[in-house]
């Protein structure tokens, strides 16, 4: 079963604009959520992480934020560049996992000029 | 600092053959977990190696196995190939598999 849901298969964002990729996960044991961005024929790179422990990580800018009482996570991209034209991917991970990172199927961002 | 390296990049086999993949880790680095990325399942966890050890695995039948060496490189073996194993194979490391990982650029396998 999927543990880790990606309901947007795509999504489009005017360059400037703000993208939001969001994330829902089922499991209330993970406690590492981290965000990738993957190109076709490329394997996924990082992009950012949050631990449970807090609610939001910034990095330039990505920002993430975490629900916690809601299994909710997203990802805000600001301002989005055509070079963040990419597919997404959340993904989760705990220590009853063995810190194996379970995926989402991934938000397919378009960044129209 | 090189990054993950994964060989070959793109296989070709036939149904019933069996395959092994390769993967060789960012230097110092002790964990290394392998995917398996599907279109219709998207990506899925394989199995994780510590030190030579098989540590944490996935819900694959038996077919898919793995070992990882002294010197952290590790590979992947697939048993008696069956065409929904097409997929992308992904290998990525970890200094210690709890802090995230670093992925390599994968290998394409395509069972005919």
């Amino acid at each position: 079963d999927q543990q880790v849901k990606q309901n947007s298969p795509s999504l489009s964002v005017q360059e400037g604009r703000i993208s939001i990729l969001n994330c829902d996960y089922t499991n209330s044991m993970f406690d590492y959520f981290l965000w990738y961005k993957k190109y076709p024929a490329e394997g996924p790179t990082f992009l950012i992480s949050i631990s449970s422990i807090k609610d939001k990580n910034e990095d330039g800018r990505f920002t993430v934020f975490l629900n916690k009482s809601a299994k909710h996570l997203s990802l805000h991209i600001v301002p989005s560049q055509p070079g963040d034209s990419a597919v997404y991917f959340c993904a989760a991970s705990g220590a009853n996992s063995g810190y194996a990172l379970n995926f989402g199927k991934g938000t397919s961002l378009l960044v129209t000029p | 600092k090189a990054g993950v390296t994964q060989t070959p990049r793109y296989l070709i086999k036939t149904r019933g053959q069996q395959v092994t993949l390769s993967c060789s880790p960012i230097s110092g680095h002790r964990s290394v977990s392998w995917y398996q990325q599907t279109p219709g399942q998207g990506l899925q966890f394989l199995f994780e190696y510590f030190s030579e050890t098989q540590r944490n695995k996935g819900n694959f039948p038996g077919r898919f196995s793995g070992r990882q060496f002294s010197n952290s490189r590790s590979e992947m073996n697939v048993s008696t190939l069956e065409l929904g194993d097409s997929a992308l194979y992904l290998c990525a490391s970890s200094l210690l598999g709890e802090d995230g990982y670093t992925f390599g650029s994968g290998t394409r396998l395509t069972v005919v």
